[in-house]
């Protein structure tokens, strides 16, 4: 166990539909990143945020957007589904920036 | 230029046997770390080794040991007396240093390892 806490793990949704997927980072991590894994695009760098402020941002859509709270929990909100967004999404935290990475067991995003 | 490369889209080593699992690594910042993950089906992705840049010896984490050659680029990972639940996907994934405050992983393609019993 990472200690990185991902809900749900597994999702599916229509296309066009809007989903939120949760992280809790494990306890004291102050950096949250998300990333994406799809068969075509592989392990995928989207958002990074330090102690609730917005530090990196790799390939994220528009249509994507993420927010840390003050408990250093994160959010990432997928909106107007596409199929293509299909994939398994992760979320990792750190301690320090310099550290390893523990990964959360990942939400499987499926859009029908 | 991709930042990561694996070379071996898959491998296949006998249980009990020694594996070598290539990553080459394309950085122009002094300061980097390198990293192994472990990936098996369920999805999950387990840290397994870590090196710095400016780290002297080669990592070391139970059967699993990182061959750091800087000059090379290269970053493998050696797993020994390979077991049957080492069967999964490995990424090679690298971290830029801290000039932009980013700290985000690059990672690889992966190799998928299985091992024979």
């Amino acid at each position: 166990d990472s200690g990185v806490t991902q809900t749900p793990k597994h999702l599916i949704t229509a296309t066009g539909q809007r989903v939120t997927l949760r992280c809790s980072p494990r306890s004291g991590d102050l950096s949250v990143y998300w990333y994406q894994q799809s068969l075509d695009q592989g392990l995928q760098f989207l958002i990074q945020y330090y102690n609730g402020e917005e530090r990196a941002k790799g390939n994220i859509l528009e249509r994507f957007s993420a927010q840390q709270f003050p408990d250093l929990h994160s959010e990432l909100n997928l909106s107007s589904l596409e199929l293509g967004d299909s994939a398994l999404y992760f979320c990792a935290s750190t301690k320090a920036p310099d550290t390893e990475a523990f990964f959360g067991q990942g939400t499987r995003l499926t859009v029908v | 230029a991709q930042k990561i490369t694996q070379t071996q889209p898959g491998m296949f080593v006998q249980e009990k046997e020694a594996v070598t699992l290539d990553c080459t690594y394309d950085t122009s910042d002094p300061s980097y770390g390198l990293f192994w993950y472990k990936q098996p089906s369920s999805g999950e992705m387990i840290f397994l080794i870590y090196q710095g840049s400016y780290d002297q010896q080669n990592a070391t984490e139970g059967r699993y040991s990182l061959n750091f050659q800087k000059a090379r680029k290269s970053a493998n990972l050696v797993i020994s007396a390979s077991q049957l639940g080492d069967s999964a996907m490995y990424f090679c994934a690298m971290r830029e240093g801290r000039r932009t405050g980013a700290n985000n992983l690059f990672f690889g393609t992966g190799t998928r390892l299985t091992v024979i019993p």
